[in-house]
C-alpha cells in the first residue's frame, strides 16, 4: 500500500526567506505525487503534481516541488515565502495510473512570519 | 461552476443517531471518495467509488456506509454514531484512471458526536 511521511509538524518561515515542506513516499508502483493547501476551515486545494518527466514541477502560487526517485522524495519549495502562504500542507502519492486512491501525509503547518 | 458540493457543513448528534452526509458533484468524474481528517493523523480514506453501482472500502471503513446510485452523488452514512467519528468529513473526486488524477475536495462537514 501506498504513504507518505511528512516529518515535521510545522516549518516557520520569515517572510522573503525560502521555504521548504518536506515529503517521502512509499509506493510499489510508478509514483503519482501531489502537493494539496488547506486553508483554515476550507477544503484541499492542489497546487502541483509529479506524473512523468521533469522532475521539477511548478505550480501554483509560485510553488514548486523536485522529484528524487532515489531518494523517494517530493519536497516542496518557494523561493520566497508570503504571509498569505501560510496554512497547512499535503503531500499525496497514488500508485500510478490503474489506481486512484490518494495516500496522504499528517500535513505540515506552514507558518509565515512577518 | 459547483464542483463538488457537500451538506451540511456542520452537523451534531448524539451517540447512537444515524445521520447521511451528501456529496455531489457537477463535473461528470468516474470517481468520488470520502475521507476524514483528524488532527495529526492527516486524511484517511473511508470508502470510494469508481463509477455508478461499485463502491469499495478504503483505510478507515467501519462504522460508515456508501452508496453510489448515479454518477453525480456519493452519500455518506453513519450508521450508529460514535465520539470516535467526531471529525471533519472531506468528499473529493476525479477523473477515473486519468493521468490527470488530481482529486476535487468539496468544503468539508464538520460532525461532532456527543
Amino acid at each position: 500500500a501506498q504513504s507518505v511521511a511528512q516529518p515535521e509538524d510545522q516549518v516557520n518561515v520569515a517572510e522573503g526567506n525560502p521555504l521548504t515542506v518536506k515529503c517521502t513516499y512509499s509506493v510499489s508502483g510508478n509514483p503519482y505525487l501531489f502537493w494539496y493547501v488547506q486553508y483554515p476551515n476550507r477544503g484541499l486545494q492542489f497546487l502541483l503534481k509529479y506524473i512523468t518527466g521533469d522532475n521539477l514541477v511548478k505550480g501554483s502560487y509560485g510553488f514548486e516541488a523536485e522529484f528524487n526517485k532515489s531518494q523517494t522524495s517530493f519536497h516542496l519549495k518557494k523561493p520566497s515565502a508570503l504571509v498569505s502562504d501560510s496554512a497547512l500542507y499535503f503531500c499525496a502519492v497514488r500508485d500510478g495510473a490503474a489506481d486512484n486512491r490518494l495516500a496522504f501525509g499528517k500535513g505540515n503547518q506552514v507558518v509565515v512570519i512577518p | 461552476n459547483a464542483g463538488v458540493t457537500q451538506t451540511p457543513k456542520f452537523q451534531v448528534l448524539k451517540t447512537g443517531q444515524s445521520m447521511t452526509l451528501q456529496c455531489a458533484q457537477d463535473m461528470n468524474h468516474e470517481y468520488m471518495s470520502w475521507y476524514r481528517q483528524d488532527p495529526g493523523m492527516g486524511l484517511r480514506l473511508i470508502h470510494y467509488s469508481v463509477g455508478a453501482g461499485i463502491t469499495d472500502q478504503g483505510e478507515v471503513p467501519n462504522g460508515y456506509n456508501v452508496s453510489r446510485s448515479t454518477t453525480e452523488d456519493f452519500p455518506l452514512r453513519l450508521l450508529s454514531a460514535a465520539p470516535s467519528q467526531t471529525s471533519v468529513y472531506f468528499c473529493a473526486s476525479s477523473y477515473f484512471r486519468q493521468d490527470t488524477g488530481e482529486l476535487f475536495f468539496g468544503e468539508g462537514s464538520r460532525l461532532t458526536v456527543l
